[in-house]
């Protein structure tokens, strides 16, 4: 079993839709959870951080965290077509930096 | 806000030799970080690399294919030594920036080897 698991996708939605990506994760040490974005030919960004369980909101993006069921998810909330692109979790045990473990990756389209 | 740039930005290179990519961050940073991508994949993680000491390779990496250099706080080397097909990817170099505690990437490396 791999360590982090996501959704493979691809997935394409209709501009305006709610979007939901999911990863899960085996490793119960994992307390610092990150969603990246990754743009075609770009290096990935930092979406959201989130330290333990709950929700963290910002703007369209909602970041949820469970660790009881290790499981997180990002929603995208009036999906554009600049949001294209492939979204990697990421989760780590000693830092947000450290040790960082990624999902394998969504790849979304957002359609005009 | 603070930028990490990598040189060269892509590169196709010969198998069997041997190519250096440089990252350079336009702050001091304590922890640099190296990551492969191959194609289609996620990222994994190659090494850390502290300035004053020696890098630390994660379980596959050795430091005689993935030697890494780190003379200073802004500014990490990793070479690609006696390259194969099998290294084409996109190499990553990261950071924290100073006073953050998230992790910030370069725009990358895409090397083939041919």
């Amino acid at each position: 079993q791999k360590e982090v698991e996501q959704d493979p996708g691809p997935l394409s939605v209709p501009e305006g839709a709610i979007v939901s990506l999911n990863c899960t994760y085996s490793n119960s040490a994992f307390q610092y959870f990150m969603w990246y974005r990754q743009y075609s030919r770009k290096g990935p960004e930092l979406l959201m951080y989130t330290y333990s369980s709950g929700n963290k909101e910002d703007g369209r993006f909602t970041a949820q965290v469970d660790k009881s069921s290790k499981y997180i998810s990002l929603f995208i909330r009036d999906s554009q077509p600049s949001d294209s692109a492939t979204y990697l979790c990421a989760m780590s045990a000693m830092t947000s930096y450290d040790k960082v473990i990624f999902g394998p990756g969504t790849s979304l389209s957002v359609i005009p | 806000s603070a930028v990490i740039s990598q040189k060269p930005s892509r590169d196709i290179c010969q198998r069997g030799t041997s190519l250096t990519i440089q990252c350079q961050v336009d702050s001091q940073v304590t922890m640099m970080f190296w990551y492969r991508q191959q194609p289609g994949q996620s990222l994994t993680l190659i090494a850390t690399a502290n300035q004053g000491s020696e890098a630390t390779y994660e379980s596959g990496f050795v430091i005689d294919k993935f030697p890494i250099s780190r003379p200073n706080l802004t500014f990490s080397t990793l070479t690609v030594s006696n390259m194969s097909p099998e290294d084409s990817s996109i190499y990553l170099c990261s950071a924290p920036l100073w006073g953050t505690d998230t992790q910030y990437f370069g725009p990358g490396t895409r090397l083939t080897v041919l």
